[in-house]
């Protein structure tokens, strides 16, 4: 099984800031990788998938990177909506999911 | 709009079976290209895909759940349903329904989720 590593588990940023997420896989899953938005009281929401892609009405400042074993989730300009847990996924290998990443309000 | 909507008992005894059925509205289970899911959470611990169901039949499992789970789509209830045998406590767990894109395998619309209990 693929395990995904998500760091770090807790980001304290401001609005306005940069948030960089980091989702590190056990083997290569090449960019079969995905991106989902957690809020409370909700279901994930899909952000990006194939590491880079935005899905349908994601805002740009959400982009994502990398390929293989390392990747990135980078949120420009931190909106108050934005501040939710994030989680990656991989696709290559079955379907698992990284332990995730809260994005607070500093 | 395709929205999902989780409904079941939220305790459940240990040794019977969880039963949860995922209601599809804005859009149909028969569309080609979907599998529809079952996703969990036990609390503070991460997602686990459960299994998927395709409408016209095909399905997979998680291995570890495979013996006891069961996926089926009701089309004509426009529905989804899992049902998962001899519960024990370690499947307490936010559970989820979720659309799979069948060309990419990302799941693209969930359920808010719905908590289950298994305790006696």
């Amino acid at each position: 099984e693929i395990v995904l590593t998500q760091s770090p588990a807790t980001l304290s940023l401001s609005p306005g800031e940069r948030a960089t997420l980091s989702c590190r896989a056990s083997q290569n899953v090449n960019t079969y990788l995905a991106w989902y938005q957690q809020k409370p009281g909700q279901g994930p929401r899909l952000l990006i998938y194939d590491a880079s892609t935005r899905a349908t009405g994601v805002p740009a400042r959400f982009s994502g990177s990398g390929s293989g074993t390392d990747f990135t989730l980078t949120i420009n300009s931190l909106e108050p909506e934005d501040f939710a847990v994030y989680y990656c996924q991989q696709r290559s290998d079955w379907l698992t999911f990284g332990g995730g990443t809260k994005v607070e309000i500093k | 709009q395709l929205q999902l909507q989780e409904s079941g008992p939220g305790l459940v005894k240990p040794s019977e079976t969880l039963s949860l059925t995922c209601t599809v509205s804005g859009g149909s289970v028969s569309r080609g290209s979907y599998y529809w899911t079952w996703i969990r959470q036990p609390p503070g611990k991460r997602l686990e895909w459960i299994g998927y169901k395709y409408y016209s039949g095909a399905s997979n499992y998680n291995s570890y759940l495979k013996s006891r789970v069961t996926i089926s789509v009701d089309t004509s209830e426009n529905q989804f349903s899992l049902k998962l045998t001899s519960v024990t406590a370690a499947d307490t767990a936010v559970y989820y329904c979720a659309r799979m894109r069948g060309y990419d395998w990302y799941f693209d619309v969930w359920g808010r989720g719905t908590p289950v209990t298994v305790s006696s």
